[in-house]
Formats: C-alpha cells, sequence, structure tokens
C-alpha cells in the first residue's frame, strides 16, 4: 500500500488569509485526489490531477501535482469561513488502474470570521 | 444531479451479529468501492468490485466480510460476524471506469456494534 503524507494535520487561520496544505508520498503516484469531508458525511471530490506538474484552479483553490508525481499542494487564496473542513488527498492504492484509493489523514481546516 | 445513496444511515448491532450495509451506486458507473473510517481515523479501502466480481481487496477484507450486486443496482458488504473493532462509518463509492479514479462517494452508514 502507498502512503500519503499530510500537513499540517492542523491549520487555523482568520478570514482572508491565504493558505497553503501538502500532501506527500515517497512513492510515484499515477493520480492523486483532492476531497473534502465534512463530519458524518463521506468524502466529495474536488479535483483529480494526473500530469506532473500540473496546475488545477477551482475559485480561490489552487491545486498542484508535482513535477515527479510524489506530492501536492492545495493553496487557497483569500480563505472564507466556508473553507473550512476536512481536506484530504488521495491516490490509487497500488498506484494505477482502478484501483481502491489510499488516504492521507487530512488536514482540518479552520477558518475563523 | 446523480449521488451514491447509502442505507440504513446508522445501524447498530450486537457483537456476533451479521449485517448488511446497502449501496445504490451512480447508474452508468462500473467500478464499485468500499472503505471503512473509524472514528478519528484516516478512510480505509476494504474492496473494489467489478463485472461481479472482487477486483482489488485490502488485508482488512478478511473472511468475514463478502460483497455482492444482487441486482441491477444495489451494491451490499455483509460482515457475517460483527466485532466491537468493527465500529465504523462504512462508506460505498463508485467510479465510471479504472485510470483516473474519480470516485463518488455516498454518504455513509455509521455501524455501531455493541
Amino acid at each position: 500500500t502507498q502512503l500519503l503524507e499530510q500537513s499540517p494535520q492542523f491549520l487555523s487561520i482568520q478570514e482572508g488569509e491565504n493558505l497553503t496544505v501538502y500532501c506527500n508520498s515517497s512513492s510515484v503516484f499515477s493520480s492523486l485526489q483532492w476531497y473534502r469531508q465534512e463530519p458524518g458525511e463521506g468524502p466529495v471530490l474536488l479535483v483529480t490531477v494526473v500530469t506532473g506538474g500540473e496546475v488545477k484552479k477551482l475559485k480561490r483553490l489552487t491545486f498542484q501535482f508535482g513535477d515527479a508525481r510524489k506530492d501536492s499542494s492545495l493553496h487557497i487564496t483569500a480563505a472564507q469561513p466556508g473553507d473550512t473542513g476536512l481536506y484530504l488527498c488521495a491516490g490509487p492504492w497500488r498506484g494505477g488502474g482502478a484501483d481502491g484509493l489510499t488516504f492521507g489523514k487530512g488536514t482540518h481546516l479552520i477558518i475563523q470570521p | 444531479e446523480p449521488e451514491v445513496t447509502q442505507t440504513p444511515s446508522h445501524q447498530v448491532t450486537q457483537m456476533g451479529q451479521e449485517v448488511i450495509l446497502r449501496c445504490v451506486p451512480i447508474s452508468n458507473h462500473l467500478y464499485f468501492y468500499w472503505y471503512r473510517q473509524i472514528l478519528g481515523q484516516k478512510v480505509e479501502f476494504l474492496v473494489s468490485f467489478y463485472n461481479n466480481e472482487i477486483s482489488e481487496k485490502s488485508e482488512i477484507f478478511d473472511d468475514q466480510f463478502s460483497v455482492e450486486r444482487p441486482d441491477g443496482s444495489n451494491f451490499t458488504l455483509k460482515i457475517r460476524s460483527t466485532k466491537l473493532e468493527d465500529s465504523a462509518m462504512y462508506f460505498c463509492a463508485s467510479s465510471v471506469a479504472g485510470d483516473l479514479n474519480e470516485q463518488f462517494f455516498g454518504p455513509g452508514t455509521r455501524l455501531t456494534v455493541l
């Protein structure tokens, strides 16, 4: 099983600030996904990155896949209280294909008004 | 918008009893998955299912677990003899096809084993 490490584990910032959270592995992934999970609910897919160096934007969220496809980052610009939640990265459990996903432990993000 | 649904939302059972958790994947999806999340821990892969058979399973998915697609819409997870440590949220997910692994998750079933 390929492992994903996320940092920081917890992050609390003021509304309007920028932030970056990280997802790292020693293994190469064919793709990585970012999910957001609310308490008591299932993860909701935000984005998939596939190509090394790829950057994808979703409104104020910017996702980047590392050149070596071993890491990814999520940057939020001008964070809003509605961005509060658990952000998870995930990748194919055994590296590729129609595998189950291995998840990181997530970053708990709190945006204070 | 199509979504994965799961029933029941909460199941309470006695240790040693059998439980069946049900899922209705998104209708045009071909790959189905079960995951669990023990309270405070990360989401863990249990099993993937394609073309009416298991394609991958983790070490967690031992002989007490089984999956089935009994008809064209439902996908079930059976736990034969529940243990206290089976208490967790169980998530079903589905995807259209393989390589991008874009999986869509249901809301989960909270299983409590007493």
